[in-house]
Parts: structure tokens; C-alpha cells; sequence
């Protein structure tokens, strides 16, 4: 099936610190979400993009919706101890059928420094 | 508000015995899906509901039976729990499998299957 692929895997932070992640396909996708999940919980959705080249903002969270239309960025700015958890990208090939289904990345894990 | 409404929160089976995952929601959604999260693999697609009165196969179904009861609820059931079924189960909704596929995700049924 479709992949996505995402990176880093894991990562540590130190507070304050900005923080960039990414995913890349081979496919085209019309919409990319990205979702935060916290340990117990399920997936919170942070930020939805629609248009290739989009740049939108949550609060310190940035993501972009790539040019190409098969990769997407989040960054997080001046990290802080809650932002700490698993991220997922989520894509959305076309409207309808297995197309309208998200293909969800594995996921960066990130994690305080010790 | 509720949302998407999971249960159980946690299970333990034996090899062999069947249950039912609940789910329920109260947005008026009219698509709804099963996920399972399993360590390193992300969300990967069980079933899902694109109306009231479909279901259609994801990317891992074997296994699996789904009802979409009505339009609030969505169960997923075992038949014949097998140990590669432990992992963490999520059911998620969103308005329409035909727009912008946003989900909303339940808090997860945590299975283990001895």
C-alpha cells in the first residue's frame, strides 16, 4: 500500500530549542494533517493543510504543505516540556473509496533531553 | 463534549475468545473508521464506514468483523482472538469520507490477547 515517511523517528529536545520534522511520499496528496498524540490518549489533529505551498500557523506549530504536493514540514518553536509526545503526518490522496483514506505516518517521538 | 466515545478503555482475552469494541459519536458524523496502533507502525486502517450502511476493508481486515449499528456507533469485533491482535485500538470519525477527510479520534481500547 501507500507509505508515508516520516523522519526523524525520535528525537530530544531541550526547552526553548525549535524543532522540525518531516514526511515524503512517492504520491500526490490533496490534503495533509498533522496530529499530535499524547501517551494513553488518541491522535489530536494540530494542523490541517489543503493547497500545495500553504503555510499555516497553530500557535508556536508551523507546518507547510509542500510545492510538490508529496511532502509536508511541521516545526514547533521554542519547545516547551508539554510539546513532548508522538507526532503524526496524515495524507489524503483524493475524495471517495480507499482514496479518501488517510495514510498516516509512524510517527516522531519526541522526547525531553536528559 | 464527548466526541468519539470508545469502550472498553482496557481488555484481556484469552487465545480463542471473541468481544466487541464499542464506539460511539456524537458530532453527526456520517464516515467512521477502526484503526489499530501497533509500537513503530503507526495507524494502520482496519474497516471503515464512508456512510450508514457501508463498510468497506482498510489495509489489515483479516481477523475482523465491523457493524455499523447506526449512524452514532461503529463496533469492531474479534471472532477468535489471536495473540498477533494484541496492540491498541482506535475508532475515529469525520463528516464526510467524500471532503476533507478531518477525523476525530476516541481515546483507544488498549487489548491483549494471552
Amino acid at each position: 500500500g501507500q507509505q508515508l515517511n516520516q523522519s526523524p523517528q525520535s528525537m530530544f529536545i531541550q526547552e526553548g530549542e525549535d524543532v522540525s520534522m518531516n514526511c515524503t511520499s512517492s504520491s500526490i496528496f490533496n490534503t495533509w494533517l498533522w496530529y499530535k498524540q499524547d501517551p494513553g490518549e488518541g491522535p489530536v489533529l494540530l494542523i490541517a493543510l489543503y493547497k500545495a505551498g500553504e503555510l499555516t500557523s497553530n500557535g508556536r506549530l508551523t507546518a507547510q504543505f509542500g510545492i510538490t504536493r508529496k511532502d509536508s514540514f511541521l516545526n514547533i518553536s521554542a519547545s516547551i516540556p508539554s510539546d513532548v509526545g508522538i507526532y503524526f503526518c496524515a495524507g489524503q490522496l483524493g475524495y471517495g473509496g480507499s482514496q479518501g483514506n488517510l495514510i498516516f505516518g509512524k510517527g516522531t517521538k519526541l522526547s525531553v533531553k536528559p | 463534549n464527548a466526541g468519539v466515545t470508545q469502550t472498553p478503555k482496557f481488555q484481556v482475552l484469552k487465545t480463542g475468545q471473541s468481544m466487541t469494541l464499542q464506539c460511539a459519536q456524537d458530532m453527526n458524523h456520517n464516515s467512521m473508521y477502526w484503526y489499530r496502533q501497533d509500537p513503530g507502525m503507526g495507524l494502520r486502517l482496519i474497516y471503515y464506514s464512508a456512510s450508514e450502511g457501508t463498510t468497506d476493508k482498510g489495509e489489515v481486515p483479516n481477523g475482523y468483523n465491523v457493524s455499523r449499528l447506526n449512524k452514532r456507533e461503529f463496533s469492531l469485533r474479534l471472532e477468535s482472538a489471536a495473540p498477533s491482535q494484541t496492540s491498541v485500538y482506535f475508532c475515529a470519525s469525520s463528516e464526510g469520507h467524500y471532503l476533507k477527510n478531518i477525523q476525530y479520534f476516541g481515546a483507544g481500547t488498549r487489548l491483549s490477547v494471552l
